[in-house]
């Protein structure tokens, strides 16, 4: 069965600043694999995903997402933060084969300062 | 185009009592998720359904948790009877194609659920 992890629990960046989420899968083949972000008391909406072809994928809200077989991430990017990005980031993972819907990471919750 | 819509956004009650949410999925999705989301154990899948057959519960948290999906646009979790300790987010989400596609789920704003 599929696997994610994100190590950051919680990350603070400036204003303006690039970001950088980091999220690690386990899969024996080749994942699904999504970002979501979940705005204060709201769902979650979907970022951006990559199931094949081109391993950089760009999103919504100039958010991109690169997926790195070698190192089993997805790394979720942006070149300069807005004090609306604060929220909580999801990965989530699902597989194309077997039978089991997409597994969720615990998430990472991002402040932004000015 | 209406996403998945819930209903009530916040419910409080006093334990012991019953407690209803409910899940209106995008029209032509086939899979319905409910989870649970707490500041403790963060997001958690509960039970899903595909055309209308829960599939998998094994992570209802006890008896006293119960989903349904009577037909294609409609669902209800229902806790009966509610503690304390289920007061937490309870989201539902639907998707398309098949479950091991690579078709992203949609969620609803979730339903606040208090009880005191």
């Amino acid at each position: 069965a599929q696997s994610v992890t994100q190590p950051d629990i919680h990350i603070t960046v400036s204003e303006g600043a690039s970001l950088e989420l980091r999220c690690n899968y386990s899969y024996g083949a080749t994942p699904y694999l999504f970002w979501y972000v979940q705005s204060p008391g709201q769902g979650l909406q979907l970022l951006l995903k990559y199931f094949s072809g081109d391993t950089l994928v760009q999103g919504i809200k100039g958010f991109e997402a690169e997926f790195k077989r070698s190192q089993s991430s997805f790394n979720l990017r942006k070149p300069s933060v807005h004090w609306s990005d604060a929220a909580e980031y999801f990965c989530a993972v699902g597989s194309y084969s077997g039978n089991t819907p997409l597994v969720f990471g615990k998430g990472t919750r991002l402040s932004v300062i000015a | 185009d209406a996403g998945v819509i819930q209903s009530p956004r916040h419910e409080v009650t006093e334990m012991g009592q019953e407690v209803t949410l409910r899940c209106k999925p995008i029209s032509g999705h086939d899979y319905l998720f409910w989870y649970r989301q707490t500041m403790m154990r963060g997001l958690e899948l509960l039970i899903y359904f595909n055309n209308n057959v829960p599939i998998d519960d094994s992570g209802m948290p006890e008896d006293r948790f119960s989903a349904k999906m009577p037909n294609a646009s409609f669902s209800t979790l229902k806790i009966q009877p509610s503690e304390p300790r289920d007061s937490a987010v309870y989201f539902c989400a639907s998707s398309g194609g098949q479950i091991n596609s690579n078709q992203p789920q949609h969620f609803g704003d979730g339903t606040r659920l208090s009880i005191l």
